[in-house]
């Protein structure tokens, strides 16, 4: 158990929709980043997130935010759905210092279906 | 951005070594040499970071020559368990102003009985 809980496991969802999916991270983690991973793919950052505050974008889709509250907990907002957003929805922390080499904990993923 | 090369796939029998090499010729000073293990449906777990030289823990051991520019992850007797697909990472930064620390695809081991 890496200590990041992600929910739902789950989540079937027609085009067109929005979801949320909800990241906590491990306890004393700062930094939440977000990962998508389609069938075959490797991992592809969207988002970080440090102690509330964005801190980088990769390839993330302007129908897609994110943010992470006061309590370090972060949501990731998909809006807009398409087929091809159907992906497993990763969620990892870390100690979080910016710019220190870190180690991150993985959550066992969202994983999302647009039908 | 530090590139990573490493092999698509591997098999290996149970109870043998296997070793995993990545390339990455134009790693910085700052970087470090990271990699995660990630089986289906889950998501990857760190097992072994390394600077230069030599690092071993319960799990692997990580051999980086002097120049650098290549390592090796080292898996000693394999079961069927560690079939998975192995990532290299090189960097200092995940997310960051830089965000250099990018998973590719990496490499699916495949241990057969």
């Amino acid at each position: 158990d890496s200590g990041v809980t992600q929910t739902p496991k789950h989540l079937i969802t027609a085009t067109g929709q929005r979801v949320t999916l909800r990241c906590s991270p491990r306890s004393g983690d700062l930094s939440v980043y977000w990962y998508q991973q389609s069938l075959d793919q490797g991992l592809q950052f969207l988002i970080q997130y440090y102690n509330g505050e964005e801190r980088a974008k990769g390839n993330i889709l302007e129908r897609f935010s994110a943010q992470q509250f006061p309590d370090l907990h972060s949501e990731l907002n998909l809006s807009s759905l398409e087929l091809g957003d159907s992906a497993l929805y990763f969620c990892a922390s870390s100690e979080g210092s910016p710019g220190m080499n870190e180690k991150l904990f993985f959550g066992s993923g969202t994983q999302l279906s647009v039908l | 951005l530090a590139k990573t090369t490493q092999p698509i796939s591997m098999d290996s029998y149970e109870g043998q070594e296997v070793n995993i090499t990545c390339s990455h010729n134009n790693i910085a000073t700052n970087d470090y040499i990271t990699w995660y293990q990630q089986f289906p449906s889950q998501g990857p777990r760190f097992i072994i970071q390394g600077y230069k030289t030599k690092v071993t823990n319960e799990v692997a051991s990580l051999f980086i020559p002097a120049d650098r520019k290549s390592s090796t992850l080292s898996l000693p007797r394999v079961s069927l368990s560690d079939t998975a697909v192995y990532y290299c990472l090189v960097g200092d930064d995940y997310g960051g102003s830089q965000g250099n620390l990018i998973f590719g695809k990496g490499t699916k081991l495949s241990v057969k009985p």
